[in-house]
């Protein structure tokens, strides 16, 4: 495997289920991310772990739970769900350190989850 | 308002054609600029990205960047219909803050 892989790649869910999405990044990255994108919506942050610590959380919903294991691993616990919550879930992985002094540490995306909640 | 402006499209054009992607911003503390690929089924890719204004060439892309009208554009040359997906531009003021997007651009290009 190369990149960023992400498992499962659709997922069909009830609003009482629970269900995991995996990411997983071959880079040697040390920076991991969950971002969803709605139709016609630009990608929403939704949280950030640098060196396996959470360092951002964008006012998501506590139905929503990250897991972050070691620095190649990012899990999403999904719990009670509603159906706005059907979107693409997209992982990406970056070297830490963001943007400085001219420099963009590229987020490298995997090819996301469809996930669809009845 | 949006604090990034992306016109959706769908845009077609063909084969051939020279391509104009844009972006409009209200954050004037913005200072990368980025933009990212999709196609379908995928997740975005970087094309190219810019710090501060000026222009950057890659091949057949051209990114523009002026500051001052808070406005950035994605030109590509001789457009092959292997360009056909969606354009996302990005943006971020730097150190410790993440990206805002666009809402994304689907670009058709007919051979």
């Amino acid at each position: 495997e190369t990149g960023v892989t992400q498992t499962p790649r659709h997922l069909v869910m009830g609003m009482t289920n629970k269900k995991s999405l995996k990411c997983e990044q071959h880079l040697g990255h040390n920076a991991m991310y969950w971002y969803k994108q709605s139709a016609k919506k630009p990608l929403e942050l939704m949280f950030v772990y640098n060196f396996k610590e959470q360092t951002e959380n964008n006012s998501v919903p506590s139905r929503f739970s990250p897991e972050c294991p070691n620095s190649s691993h990012l899990f999403l616990h999904l719990h009670t769900l509603q159906p706005e919550d059907s979107a693409l879930y997209l992982c990406a992985s970056s070297r830490a350190g963001g943007l400085a002094g001219g420099t963009y540490n590229e987020q490298f995306f995997g090819p996301g989850t469809r996930l669809t909640v009845l | 308002q949006k604090e990034v402006e992306q016109d959706p499209g769908p845009l077609s054009v063909p084969e051939g054609a020279i391509v104009s992607l844009n972006c409009t911003y209200s954050n004037s503390a913005f200072q990368y600029f980025m933009w990212y690929r999709q196609y379908s089924r995928k997740g975005p890719e970087l094309l190219m990205y810019t710090y501060s204004s000026g222009n950057k060439e890659d091949g057949r892309f051209t990114a523009q960047v002026d500051k001052s009208s808070k406005y950035i554009s994605l030109f590509i040359r001789d457009s092959q219909p292997s360009d056909s997906a969606t354009y996302l531009c990005a943006m971020s003021e730097g150190s410790a803050r993440q990206l805002t997007f666009g809402s994304g651009t689907q670009l058709t290009v007919l051979p």
